[in-house]
């Protein structure tokens, strides 16, 4: 089974901060990686589709980058909506696998 | 506008068989894998089963195999997952998400609100 790493697994930032989350993929997944955002008490939703393509409809302060094993999810510039956890998954192969989530939360 | 509607949560027993349905609107069903994932109480995403457009290839996670069912009825643009001896570790908000496609990603695009299932006696 392909593990997958997430960190850090909370962090605490402001309004307009640049926040960056990693994944790392225990053997290579090519591109085969989405990135989720999910809010208490909703499902999640998708922001990056393999690895770097945003979603229609999620603002351009999201971006994604990596290939094989790194992977990183970035937000320019931190707004009040964007505070949720975020995870990575992994379709590469079966079991699809996420990360174990990060939390953001306000500074 | 895609939607996907669960169904069928609820209180169950230790040992409860109960079956999860999922109803898919605003795309051509047929054409698309679809998956469980399920979310215990506080904890992170865990993929459950996957099935393809036609239903003739079904994949599981190694804690429910066999003892969940995945399957589907195209015609009636419903996703099921027959869910047999449950144990209080089922017990989790469940999804049902449609797989994307091609350019498009293969991962999860869409996703229903969730339905709770809670194994308690």
């Amino acid at each position: 089974d392909i593990q997958m790493t997430q960190s850090p697994s909370s962090l605490s930032a402001s309004v307009g901060d640049r926040v960056t989350i990693t994944c790392r993929a225990s053997q290579g997944i090519r591109n085969e990686l989405g990135w989720y955002q999910q809010k208490p008490g909703k499902a999640p939703k998708r922001l990056i589709y393999a690895a770097s393509s945003l979603q229609s409809g999620v603002p351009s302060r999201f971006s994604g980058s990596g290939s094989g094993t790194e992977f990183t999810l970035t937000i320019s510039s931190l707004q009040p909506e964007d505070f949720a956890t975020y995870y990575c998954l992994q379709h590469n192969s079966y079991p699809l696998t996420f990360g174990g989530g990060t939390k953001v939360e306000i500074k | 506008e895609v939607q996907l509607l669960e169904s069928g949560g609820g209180l169950v027993q230790p040992g409860g068989s109960p079956r999860l349905s999922c109803a898919g609107s605003g795309f051509t069903f047929s054409n698309y894998a679809m998956s469980w994932v399920r979310q215990a109480p506080g904890k992170g995403l865990e993929w459950v089963s996957d099935i393809s457009g036609s239903g003739g290839s079904t994949y599981y996670a190694d804690p429910v195999k066999g003892r969940f069912t995945i399957s589907r009825d195209n015609s009636k643009n419903t996703l099921y997952l027959q869910m047999n001896s449950l144990r209080a570790e089922d017990t989790a908000v469940y999804y049902c998400a449609k797989r994307g496609s091609g350019a498009a990603g293969w991962d999860f695009d869409y996703w229903g609100q969730g339905t709770l299932v809670t194994v308690s006696s």
